[in-house]
């Protein structure tokens, strides 16, 4: 049982450059979050998605766009790398209420370079 | 917006002793979770426990216990016992049905 599974778990970019960073789950949940976090800050929420085809802000939206084609897959990308993008990300993934516990399952993260 | 907020930083502990970790949060729905998630330096997220809200009853995970006053919208963490492998960074969660939102956490050490 894979979980979440993020790729890629570092890279480093140059300012301006784009990337794509992919979670994958094969838990059959409907909710998936993209995380950054930095020291001191906890994790603060990017994006999010209620189901296949939806997405929605969360509280450091800027400079990130996201994608859910299909329901296992959660897209996060970077169109123009800044320093400030520089952080570790998270993907997640849950279920809610009948279908499960509520519990987020977590991939190992993305640390992201920015020079 | 759901706010969470957790006042340690960093905490420490003697090893075999217990330790408290607080966390309030701010919300005006009847239907949500709590959770506790340990970091160790490797940076996986774990589980540690969850708290319904309409549960009245503390939830209980071995040596992990939580004290939830949903009035006063608070939820921390006791931890007993403390032992080596305990030392982490502790996130707190308040979890709706769509969002999940974190405090900004409290580190702990644990002094041999």
């Amino acid at each position: 049982n894979a979980g979440v599974t993020q790729t890629p778990k570092f890279r480093v970019l140059k300012t301006g450059q784009s990337m794509t960073l992919l979670c994958a789950q094969d838990m059959n949940h409907e909710y998936m979050y993209w995380y950054r976090q930095d020291p001191g800050m906890g994790l603060r929420l990017i994006h999010y998605s209620v189901g296949e085809g939806t997405t929605a802000k969360g509280e450091v939206p800027d400079g990130y766009n996201v994608s859910r084609l299909k329901k296992q897959n959660f897209l996060l990308g970077l169109e123009s790398a800044a320093p400030s993008q520089t952080s570790v990300y998270f993907c997640a993934s849950s279920s809610w209420g009948a279908w499960g516990s509520a519990e987020a399952f977590f991939g190992q993260g993305t640390r992201l370079t920015v020079v | 917006a759901q706010t969470v907020t957790q006042s340690q930083p960093e905490m420490s502990v003697q090893e075999a002793e217990t330790v408290t970790l607080s966390c309030t949060y701010d919300t005006s729905e009847s239907d949500y979770y709590l959770f506790w998630y340990k970091q160790p330096p490797s940076r996986q997220m774990i589980l540690v426990i969850r708290q319904e809200a309409y549960k009245q009853q503390n939830a209980t995970e071995n040596r992990f216990s939580v004290n939830f006053q949903k009035a006063a919208k608070s939820f921390s963490l006791k931890i007993s016992d403390s032992q080596l492998g305990d030392a982490a960074m502790y996130l707190c969660a308040y979890r709706s049905e769509e969002k999940l939102t974190f405090g900004t956490g409290t580190r702990l050490t644990i002094i041999p």
